[in-house]
């Protein structure tokens, strides 16, 4: 069965700083990675997925995560953040099983943007 | 385009009643659809996928008989907590897959149930 791991409960960063939110995974195959944030209730927006090819993928709102099959992670990276971005983060791998994909999420990252 | 809705937004009901909770795909239809659990500061959990004219498949530790599952065409799924407890109080939110679509999950805004 996969897992999905995000060590950072909690991140701080200054507005304009650059981010970087970690998530590893435990597949037995190439996995399908997801990275989606939510607003405190709402339900999820898809930042951005990756699948297969290039492994820097580049998502909405200006976000890039990049798979790293050696070091089983796919971080979310962002240059500069903005103060909308303050949300949580969830990783989530997906079961390539035509018909029936499930997603197993991390639990999250919570991230705070200081002026 | 792609957007799920969710109905009620929110819920509270007495313990020992039953809430349903409906999931519609707006402007797409969806054969697939996934019911999932968000405790407070949690992750969300899987509970069960859905499939448009058959059975549920639920994950294990979930309750069919009390998570009813309904999932009758293929823009609209129910979820029905029968006799809730106030240990059902929680965020549910679910996600639809579009029909001949891989992999791509679609998610609605969430139902917050409280249960007293």
């Amino acid at each position: 069965a996969q897992s999905v791991t995000q060590p950072d409960i909690h991140i701080t960063v200054s507005e304009g700083a650059s981010l970087e939110l970690r998530c590893n995974y435990s597949y037995g195959a190439t996995p399908y990675l997801f990275w989606y944030v939510q607003s405190p209730g709402q339900g999820l927006q898809l930042l951005l997925k990756y699948f297969s090819g290039d492994t820097l993928v580049q998502g909405i709102k200006g976000f890039e995560a990049e798979f790293k099959r050696s070091q089983s992670s796919f971080n979310l990276r962002k240059p500069s953040v903005h103060w909308s971005d303050a949300a949580e983060y969830f990783c989530a791998v997906g079961e390539p099983n035509f018909g029936n994909e499930k997603l197993t999420f991390g639990t999250g990252t919570r991230l705070t943007i200081i002026p | 385009g792609a957007v799920v809705s969710q109905h009620p937004s929110w819920v509270i009901c007495k313990s020992g009643t039953s809430v349903k909770i409906e999931c519609r795909s707006l402007d797409f239809q969806a054969t697939t659809m996934f019911w999932y659990r968000q405790f407070p500061k949690q992750s969300l959990m899987l509970m069960a996928t859905s499939n448009e004219g058959s059975k549920a498949t639920y994950e294990q530790g979930v309750e069919k008989d009390k998570f009813l599952i309904n999932h009758a065409s293929l823009t609209l799924s129910t979820l029905t907590v029968t006799s809730a407890h106030p240990e059902d109080s929680s965020f549910y939110i679910c996600s639809a897959r579009p029909s001949g679509a891989y992999n791509e999950q679609f998610f609605g805004p969430g139902t917050r149930l409280t249960v007293l």
